[in-house]
């Protein structure tokens, strides 16, 4: 089945600080890719996305490129701030996925999350 | 502003205790889901809805029931049948469910099992 893998945190920075958060991903077809951000008591805001080979998606000072030939979705950002402190997600969403009842849905798979701490 | 509302923020519960975690979204959107976040580990889908009246099991729905008898409402049971209940909720919904609608997400509920 389809699955991500990000780098294990908790990741620590000084502010203005470069930072790279890896996420590889296992999955058949053409997903589209996602980061995720969530800041601390909140839900899940979307950073950025790509839907297809060598797309970069890109916000806030935030870049990831879709990297097909070796299944990554690696989030960059060359000065951090205090206020990026937060757990960010890397998840995928298949082309078309059927459920267990036969339906089928944009299903997202999400990683594990990786921690950002940053200090001033 | 439209968005997607969830409550309580916290709530606690006694072993053996069914609980109901609220979700309203005004945003029009057909589609709902249900997912569980556990510490170092990602999200996970419990339950999603593509329209009204209908909802289907995501990965791991044993212990939990839903209802969508109205378009903006989505209820999640956490029932005594769920053997490790305390985590944190998070409800979404997306325009449809197919691929290319982005999801979103609301505050959360963290549910403490006592």
């Amino acid at each position: 089945g389809d699955s991500v893998t990000q780098m294990e945190g908790p990741v620590t920075l000084s502010e203005e600080a470069c930072l790279t958060i890896n996420c590889t991903y296992t999955a058949t077809g053409y997903p589209s890719l996602f980061w995720y951000v969530q800041y601390p008591g909140e839900g899940l805001q979307l950073l950025l996305k790509a839907t297809k080979a060598d797309d970069k998606g890109s916000n806030k000072g935030f870049e990831a490129t879709y990297r097909k030939e070796t299944t990554s979705f690696h989030l960059e950002k060359g000065s951090v701030q205090v206020s990026d402190s937060a757990v960010y997600f890397c998840a995928l969403r298949q082309t078309t996925y059927t459920g267990k009842s036969g339906t089928s849905y944009g299903k997202l798979t999400f990683g594990q999350g990786t921690i950002l701490t940053v200090h001033p | 502003d439209g968005g997607i509302t969830q409550s309580p923020k916290y709530l606690f519960r006694k072993e053996g205790q069914n609980v109901t975690l609220s979700c309203e979204q005004n945003l029009n959107h057909d589609a709902m889901y249900w997912y569980r976040q556990d510490p170092g580990q990602g999200l996970r889908l419990i339950y999603y809805s593509q329209i009204v009246n209908d909802f289907q099991k995501g990965d791991i729905a044993e212990g939990y029931s839903v209802s969508r008898e109205k378009k903006e409402s989505f209820p999640l049971t956490v029932t005594s049948a769920q053997k490790n209940p305390t985590a944190f909720y998070l409800c979404a919904s997306s325009k449809s469910a197919l691929t290319w609608n982005e999801q979103f997400f609301g505050p959360g509920t963290r549910l403490t099992v006592l």
